[in-house]
């Protein structure tokens, strides 16, 4: 119950294309979902979040759809660039800590 | 630069022994978390602690232990360490005491128990 699956493990875009990657979690009580880029040598960094009161969230290029129903939530980034190379991590948590619980990342490459 | 520091940034030490990694988290933070990153287990949550008390603990073994100090900066201790706990050691920083709050990362400590 305290998994989050994570798809695919490593993805390959053309610059200009759309990257997408799922997650999807089992506990309910979940209630933030939070999604961080990580480059290599560098700790992750937050990159959007959103909490399951709303389906969608934009910040520039990078979109969160949420489906409540069904526990699933993804990233899309829009008009990939190579500088968006790094590993994605989904993870969600309840708000008061407890546990931050983490998909096992997705790789991804854009090629220029 | 996320304004948090993490010392040292390598550390390479033998099975059984015990050691300390330190995290100063950014001006005005209060909660201090820290996360272990391996290979075959990925990024996990290990234990939050805001304003010198412990808020939450997640996959964290008995063998480890943190605090956090009166100037906020805070200590993980590793002892009787194994092969396994060679990883990548992350703790961030926040302001406030909930998962909503933007957690800000530091560097890491490459800890490589041989």
């Amino acid at each position: 119950q305290q998994q989050v699956k994570q798809s695919p493990q490593s993805l390959i875009v053309q610059k200009g294309g759309i990257s997408i990657i799922n997650c999807a979690y089992e506990n309910t009580a979940f209630d933030y979902f939070p999604w961080y880029q990580q480059f290599p040598g560098k700790g992750p960094a937050l990159l959007i979040a959103i909490r399951p009161d709303v389906s969608e969230k934009k910040e520039g290029r990078f979109t969160i759809s949420f489906n409540k129903s069904a526990k699933q939530f993804s990233l899309h980034i829009m008009d990939s660039q190579p500088g968006d190379s790094a590993t994605y991590f989904c993870a969600a948590s309840m708000n008061y800590g407890q546990n931050f619980v983490f998909g096992p990342g997705t790789r991804l490459s854009v090629l220029p | 630069d996320s304004g948090v520091t993490q010392t040292p940034k390598h550390l390479i030490t033998a099975t059984g022994q015990r050691v300390t990694l330190r995290c100063s988290p950014r001006s005005g933070d209060l909660s201090v978390y820290w996360y272990q990153q391996s290979l075959d287990q990925g990024l996990q949550f290990l234990i939050q602690y805001y304003n010198g008390e412990e808020r939450a603990k997640g996959n964290i073994l008995e063998r480890f232990s943190a605090q956090q100090f009166p100037d906020l900066h805070s200590e993980l201790n590793l002892s009787s360490l194994e092969l396994g706990d060679s990883a990548l050691y992350f703790c961030a920083s926040s302001s406030g005491g909930r998962a909503r709050d933007t957690q800000y990362f530091g560097p890491g400590t490459r800890l490589t128990v041989l």
